[in-house]
């Protein structure tokens, strides 16, 4: 079936360590995101990438990074610049073209800072 | 600046009554307007949308919203409440024009709590 898969479901990673979080999607989307949801704040946009090999800065990009070498992979990285990484993070797309269409979204990853 | 506001962080309902969840936005020009609903732990599921045409939009498990200019608002509603409508629900828009980059600016999310 056709969808976006996030992994790792929950990850825990140690102050002052990068961790990736992996979105692949076999909808033949063109454009991808990375949210961040934190309790009583919505989704707060990271990253957004309309085309492979394009990327732009959301809202809070500080302290993450993005890559989008293939259409179907826009991985996202959390840096140790990152103050407060500790949140839900949602990847999302939606075929480009128009600006009528939904997004669609993964299941989430759960980052988790001991 | 685009923004949304549901000004209810929790609405309580109980099953079989009707249910109205608020959203009202602030956008340049005609807006495209979306809900979306959330169970613990999960993704966002897509419910409808608002493109253009008929103010009031039917979507995915009963649900629907009125769009209202005027108002600029989007409010969701269904006629009777399941118990397992319960979950978390996002209203979202995007402006129109030929810049826009497809993102979607969400509210901060309204908890329906429908009781048996």
């Amino acid at each position: 079936d056709g969808g976006i898969t996030q992994s790792p479901k929950y990850l825990f990673r140690k102050e002052g360590q990068n961790v990736t979080l992996s979105c692949e999607q076999n909808l033949n989307h063109d454009a991808m995101y990375w949210y961040r949801q934190d309790p009583g704040q919505g989704l707060r946009l990271i990253y957004y990438s309309q085309i492979v090999n394009d990327f732009q800065k959301g809202d809070i990009a500080e302290g993450y990074s993005v890559s989008r070498e293939k259409k179907e992979s826009f991985p996202l990285t959390v840096t140790s610049a990152q103050k407060n990484p500790t949140a839900f993070y949602l990847c999302a797309s939606r075929t480009s073209g128009t600006n009528t269409g939904e997004l669609f979204f993964g299941e989430g990853s759960r980052l988790t800072v001991l | 600046a685009q923004s949304v506001a549901q000004p209810e962080d929790q609405v309580n309902v109980a099953e079989g009554n009707p249910l109205t969840v608020k959203c009202t936005y602030s956008v340049s020009g005609n807006p495209y307007l979306f809900w979306y609903v959330q169970y613990p732990n999960r993704g966002l599921q897509f419910l409808l949308k608002y493109i253009t045409g008929d103010n009031l939009v039917k979507g995915s498990y009963g649900f629907e919203a009125e769009f209202n200019k005027s108002q600029t608002s989007f409010h969701l509603k269904k006629p009777s409440a399941l118990v397992s409508d319960s979950a978390l629900y996002f209203c979202a828009v995007r402006g129109r024009g030929s810049s826009n980059t497809g993102k979607l600016i969400f509210g901060q999310g309204t908890t329906l709590q429908v009781k048996p």
